[in-house]
């Protein structure tokens, strides 16, 4: 059974550093082809990649965030660690991480964590 | 182009079929098959439906079904059952030049 979940704080003053923490189960970092993603969601609106981590260590982020974000992996946690930066009101949202699956491609995002929502606020 | 080009609203009787668009480019959705749909019904997290344009992961009913032409991929769900009623979002890899993932503007469901 694959599990992912998030954690870390709900509430962030701006301009501090947000970490959170995606803990998974049911699947390896080891294994070729296979990354973790975050996945961000303002409240009312869409859906926003954020950056990935492959099982190589290969890094990818999303250009509008690529200064700010750092996502690393602890393989023998079994976990995936994203780090912003100097956040600002405009970052609150639900912060999902999810497994991705790689086919020459990041192909799919199969498998979600159920989400924290993080309220950037003074 | 920052996102996917998605109608904001769909909606359809019960047993009915419905369509939900997604328009890229021909550097995304024109190119690659790394196309995949999301459901997501409120305050959850979403769920992936279709994946590789049209290839549907074990356990999702085969009422949803994937396509592609062009720089437009389509979700179609028939039989729609009240379930159904929730927001859609397509996703698709980018070539990795100057966007390598992105995400549609999400479509949301009404089943009548």
């Amino acid at each position: 059974q694959i599990t992912l979940k998030e954690s870390g704080p709900t509430l962030v003053k701006p301009t501090q550093t947000l970490t959170l923490t995606c803990t998974f189960s049911g699947f390896s970092l080891r294994t070729t082809g296979v990354g973790v993603g975050w996945i961000r969601q303002p409240p009312g609106k869409a859906l926003e990649w954020l950056g990935i981590i492959y099982w190589d260590d290969d890094k990818r982020y999303s250009r509008s965030m690529k200064s700010r974000l750092t996502i690393t992996k602890d393989t023998s946690k079994n976990q995936v660690v994203l780090s912003m930066p100097d956040v600002d009101p405009v970052d609150t949202a639900a912060y999902y991480c999810a497994r991705v699956m790689w086919n020459g491609a990041p192909s799919y995002f199969d498998f979600w964590g159920q989400g924290i929502l993080v309220t950037v606020s003074s | 182009q920052s996102a996917l080009t998605q109608p904001a609203s769909v909606s359809g009787s019960p047993g009915q079929s419905v369509t939900i668009s997604c328009t890229g480019t021909s550097i995304d959705v024109g190119t690659y098959n790394h196309v995949s749909w999301y459901q997501q019904h409120p305050n959850k997290a979403p769920r992936l439906m279709i994946y590789e344009v049209y290839k549907r992961p074990s356990g999702v009913s085969s009422r949803f079904s994937g396509s592609k032409s062009g720089n437009t991929a389509s979700l179609t769900i028939s039989g729609l059952q009240a379930e159904d009623e929730a927001d859609y979002y397509c996703c698709s890899y980018a070539g990795g030049v100057t966007i390598y993932v992105m995400f549609g503007g999400g479509t949301k469901l009404t089943v009548l």
